[in-house]
Protein backbone atom coordinates (compact mmCIF):
# COMPACT_ATOMS: atom_id res chain seq x y z
CA UNK A 1 0.00 0.00 0.00
CA UNK A 2 1.46 3.51 -1.30
CA UNK A 3 1.95 5.44 1.76
CA UNK A 4 2.64 9.50 2.47
CA UNK A 5 3.11 10.09 5.73
CA UNK A 6 4.36 14.72 6.07
CA UNK A 7 5.59 16.00 9.30
CA UNK A 8 7.54 18.94 10.66
CA UNK A 9 4.61 21.10 10.47
CA UNK A 10 3.83 23.54 13.55
CA UNK A 11 4.48 27.25 14.50
CA UNK A 12 6.77 29.64 13.94
CA UNK A 13 6.84 33.77 13.68
CA UNK A 14 7.69 35.46 10.81
CA UNK A 15 10.77 35.27 9.38
CA UNK A 16 11.62 32.09 11.21
CA UNK A 17 12.38 28.38 9.48
CA UNK A 18 11.04 25.19 9.23
CA UNK A 19 11.67 21.59 7.57
CA UNK A 20 9.09 19.03 6.54
CA UNK A 21 9.68 15.95 5.63
CA UNK A 22 7.57 13.53 4.06
CA UNK A 23 8.47 9.60 4.13
CA UNK A 24 7.38 6.96 1.36
CA UNK A 25 6.28 3.59 1.78
CA UNK A 26 4.52 0.78 -0.22
CA UNK A 27 6.67 1.54 -3.98
CA UNK A 28 9.69 2.56 -5.16
CA UNK A 29 10.68 5.99 -4.00
CA UNK A 30 13.47 6.41 -6.09
CA UNK A 31 11.05 5.84 -9.79
CA UNK A 32 9.05 8.51 -8.78
CA UNK A 33 9.05 12.33 -9.38
CA UNK A 34 7.92 14.25 -6.16
CA UNK A 35 6.21 17.40 -4.96
CA UNK A 36 4.95 19.75 -2.51
CA UNK A 37 1.08 21.14 -2.55
CA UNK A 38 -0.56 23.43 0.00
CA UNK A 39 -3.97 24.71 0.89
CA UNK A 40 -4.29 27.86 3.25
CA UNK A 41 -7.04 27.49 5.94
CA UNK A 42 -10.11 27.51 3.58
CA UNK A 43 -8.51 28.30 0.12
CA UNK A 44 -7.58 25.88 -2.45
CA UNK A 45 -4.69 24.13 -4.11
CA UNK A 46 -1.15 25.84 -4.63
CA UNK A 47 1.65 23.55 -6.26
CA UNK A 48 5.29 24.97 -4.61
CA UNK A 49 7.66 22.67 -6.05
CA UNK A 50 9.16 19.42 -7.65
CA UNK A 51 11.65 17.22 -7.35
CA UNK A 52 12.53 14.92 -10.32
CA UNK A 53 13.18 10.75 -9.61
CA UNK A 54 16.97 11.62 -8.76
CA UNK A 55 16.73 15.03 -7.41
CA UNK A 56 18.54 16.39 -10.81
CA UNK A 57 15.81 18.72 -11.72
CA UNK A 58 13.65 20.88 -9.28
CA UNK A 59 11.23 23.62 -10.03
CA UNK A 60 9.25 26.23 -7.28
CA UNK A 61 6.21 28.22 -7.76
CA UNK A 62 7.14 31.91 -8.33
CA UNK A 63 5.48 32.05 -4.58
CA UNK A 64 8.37 30.47 -2.94
CA UNK A 65 11.08 30.32 -4.90
CA UNK A 66 14.40 31.57 -3.33
CA UNK A 67 12.77 30.90 0.27
CA UNK A 68 12.07 27.41 0.12
CA UNK A 69 14.41 24.54 -0.94
CA UNK A 70 13.30 20.60 -1.86
CA UNK A 71 15.63 17.68 -1.60
CA UNK A 72 14.73 14.45 -1.43
CA UNK A 73 16.94 11.93 -0.30
CA UNK A 74 16.35 8.10 -2.15
CA UNK A 75 18.04 5.85 0.56
CA UNK A 76 15.77 6.53 2.92
CA UNK A 77 12.45 7.18 1.06
CA UNK A 78 12.22 10.53 2.37
CA UNK A 79 11.14 14.28 0.77
CA UNK A 80 12.33 17.32 2.16
CA UNK A 81 11.17 21.25 2.25
CA UNK A 82 13.22 23.64 4.15
CA UNK A 83 11.43 26.35 4.21
CA UNK A 84 13.15 29.79 5.31
CA UNK A 85 11.98 33.71 5.83
CA UNK A 86 8.44 32.62 6.20
CA UNK A 87 5.74 34.88 5.87
CA UNK A 88 2.01 34.71 7.41
CA UNK A 89 0.33 33.99 4.15
CA UNK A 90 2.90 30.41 3.72
CA UNK A 91 0.49 29.33 7.15
CA UNK A 92 -1.26 26.26 5.18
CA UNK A 93 -1.25 22.77 5.35
CA UNK A 94 1.27 21.01 2.95
CA UNK A 95 0.80 18.04 1.27
CA UNK A 96 3.24 15.76 -0.57
CA UNK A 97 2.18 14.05 -3.30
CA UNK A 98 3.37 11.35 -6.10
CA UNK A 99 4.25 12.25 -9.73
CA UNK A 100 3.84 9.06 -11.52
CA UNK A 101 5.53 10.59 -14.71
CA UNK A 102 3.23 9.09 -16.99
CA UNK A 103 0.46 6.83 -16.90
CA UNK A 104 -0.73 5.22 -20.32
CA UNK A 105 -4.37 3.44 -21.47
CA UNK A 106 -5.52 2.16 -24.31
CA UNK A 107 -2.61 4.06 -26.01
CA UNK A 108 -2.46 7.04 -25.29
CA UNK A 109 0.40 8.36 -22.01
CA UNK A 110 -0.71 11.20 -19.72
CA UNK A 111 1.51 13.18 -17.71
CA UNK A 112 1.84 16.04 -14.92
CA UNK A 113 -0.41 14.82 -12.47
CA UNK A 114 -0.51 13.37 -8.39
CA UNK A 115 -1.78 9.73 -7.38
CA UNK A 116 -0.82 9.79 -3.92
CA UNK A 117 -1.02 12.43 -1.59
CA UNK A 118 -0.45 12.47 2.16
CA UNK A 119 -1.94 13.54 4.43
CA UNK A 120 -0.69 17.16 5.52
CA UNK A 121 1.14 19.14 7.67
CA UNK A 122 -0.17 22.13 9.34
CA UNK A 123 2.25 25.45 9.71
CA UNK A 124 1.41 28.46 11.31
CA UNK A 125 3.00 31.61 11.20
CA UNK A 126 2.42 33.90 13.83
CA UNK A 127 3.93 36.08 16.54
CA UNK B 1 -2.32 32.14 -7.77
CA UNK B 2 -4.67 29.05 -9.60
CA UNK B 3 -4.99 30.16 -13.12
CA UNK B 4 -8.05 27.71 -13.78
CA UNK B 5 -11.42 28.75 -13.35
CA UNK B 6 -14.12 26.88 -11.38
CA UNK B 7 -17.29 28.15 -10.62
CA UNK B 8 -17.41 28.37 -6.68
CA UNK B 9 -20.47 26.01 -5.88
CA UNK B 10 -22.66 23.93 -8.01
CA UNK B 11 -25.53 21.68 -6.33
CA UNK B 12 -28.11 19.21 -7.39
CA UNK B 13 -30.74 17.06 -5.36
CA UNK B 14 -29.99 13.16 -5.46
CA UNK B 15 -29.84 11.41 -8.51
CA UNK B 16 -29.26 14.62 -10.90
CA UNK B 17 -26.31 15.62 -13.19
CA UNK B 18 -23.97 18.30 -12.39
CA UNK B 19 -21.28 19.48 -14.03
CA UNK B 20 -18.32 21.69 -13.09
CA UNK B 21 -16.58 23.48 -15.50
CA UNK B 22 -12.70 24.61 -15.29
CA UNK B 23 -11.45 27.35 -17.88
CA UNK B 24 -7.77 27.87 -19.06
CA UNK B 25 -6.29 29.17 -21.73
CA UNK B 26 -3.63 28.48 -24.36
CA UNK B 27 -1.03 28.66 -21.94
CA UNK B 28 -2.20 25.51 -20.14
CA UNK B 29 -5.33 23.23 -21.33
CA UNK B 30 -5.37 25.09 -24.78
CA UNK B 31 -1.83 24.29 -25.29
CA UNK B 32 -2.70 20.84 -25.23
CA UNK B 33 -2.06 19.40 -21.59
CA UNK B 34 -3.67 16.97 -19.85
CA UNK B 35 -6.63 18.00 -17.48
CA UNK B 36 -7.22 15.76 -14.03
CA UNK B 37 -9.57 15.76 -11.65
CA UNK B 38 -9.39 15.72 -7.93
CA UNK B 39 -11.68 15.07 -5.21
CA UNK B 40 -11.33 16.33 -1.49
CA UNK B 41 -14.03 15.27 0.74
CA UNK B 42 -13.95 17.19 4.11
CA UNK B 43 -11.13 16.96 6.11
CA UNK B 44 -9.45 15.04 3.70
CA UNK B 45 -6.50 15.00 1.47
CA UNK B 46 -7.15 15.55 -2.71
CA UNK B 47 -7.96 12.26 -3.97
CA UNK B 48 -7.16 11.54 -7.95
CA UNK B 49 -10.57 11.59 -9.56
CA UNK B 50 -10.09 11.52 -12.95
CA UNK B 51 -6.58 12.01 -14.86
CA UNK B 52 -6.14 12.25 -18.65
CA UNK B 53 -9.21 14.13 -19.14
CA UNK B 54 -11.67 11.41 -19.24
CA UNK B 55 -10.06 8.16 -17.50
CA UNK B 56 -10.99 6.99 -13.78
CA UNK B 57 -8.31 5.73 -11.90
CA UNK B 58 -9.18 1.68 -10.50
CA UNK B 59 -12.25 2.51 -7.82
CA UNK B 60 -13.36 5.71 -9.03
CA UNK B 61 -17.42 4.87 -9.73
CA UNK B 62 -18.17 5.36 -13.48
CA UNK B 63 -21.01 7.87 -12.17
CA UNK B 64 -18.04 10.43 -12.58
CA UNK B 65 -16.64 11.21 -16.57
CA UNK B 66 -14.30 14.04 -17.80
CA UNK B 67 -14.15 15.44 -20.98
CA UNK B 68 -11.84 18.50 -22.57
CA UNK B 69 -12.22 20.59 -25.75
CA UNK B 70 -9.95 23.66 -26.55
CA UNK B 71 -9.28 25.71 -23.35
CA UNK B 72 -11.66 24.10 -21.03
CA UNK B 73 -12.58 20.93 -19.21
CA UNK B 74 -15.82 20.03 -17.58
CA UNK B 75 -16.27 16.92 -14.64
CA UNK B 76 -19.81 15.81 -14.82
CA UNK B 77 -21.26 13.92 -11.69
CA UNK B 78 -24.41 11.68 -13.11
CA UNK B 79 -26.82 9.93 -10.72
CA UNK B 80 -25.51 12.57 -7.79
CA UNK B 81 -25.46 10.82 -3.94
CA UNK B 82 -24.91 12.14 -0.89
CA UNK B 83 -21.19 11.09 -0.25
CA UNK B 84 -20.43 12.94 -3.42
CA UNK B 85 -20.65 16.38 -1.37
CA UNK B 86 -17.11 17.59 -1.78
CA UNK B 87 -14.45 20.05 -3.13
CA UNK B 88 -13.33 18.98 -6.85
CA UNK B 89 -10.57 20.73 -8.31
CA UNK B 90 -8.90 20.43 -11.91
CA UNK B 91 -5.00 20.63 -12.54
CA UNK B 92 -3.33 20.58 -15.89
CA UNK B 93 0.39 21.53 -16.61
CA UNK B 94 1.48 25.11 -18.05
CA UNK B 95 4.27 27.75 -18.07
CA UNK B 96 4.29 27.53 -14.39
CA UNK B 97 4.56 23.56 -14.26
CA UNK B 98 1.62 22.43 -12.28
CA UNK B 99 -1.39 24.65 -12.40
CA UNK B 100 -4.78 23.93 -10.22
CA UNK B 101 -8.43 24.92 -10.81
CA UNK B 102 -10.19 27.51 -7.96
CA UNK B 103 -11.94 24.38 -6.70
CA UNK B 104 -15.37 23.89 -6.23
CA UNK B 105 -17.73 23.07 -3.90
CA UNK B 106 -20.81 20.56 -4.79
CA UNK B 107 -23.33 20.47 -2.27
CA UNK B 108 -26.11 17.30 -2.07
CA UNK B 109 -30.11 19.50 -1.46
Amino acid sequence: EVQLVESGGGLVQPGGSLRLSCIASGFTFSSYEMNWVRQAPGKGLEWLSYISSTGSAIDYADSVKGRFTISRDNANNSLYLQMNSLRAEDAALYYCARDPRQYCTHGLCYRGFFDYWGQGTLVTVSS
Amino acid sequence: QSVLTQPPSVSGAPGQRVTISCTGSSSNIGAGYDVHWYQQLPGTAPKLLILGNNNRPSGVPDRFSGSKSGTSASLAITGLQAEDEADYYCQSYGSSRYVFGTGTMVTVL
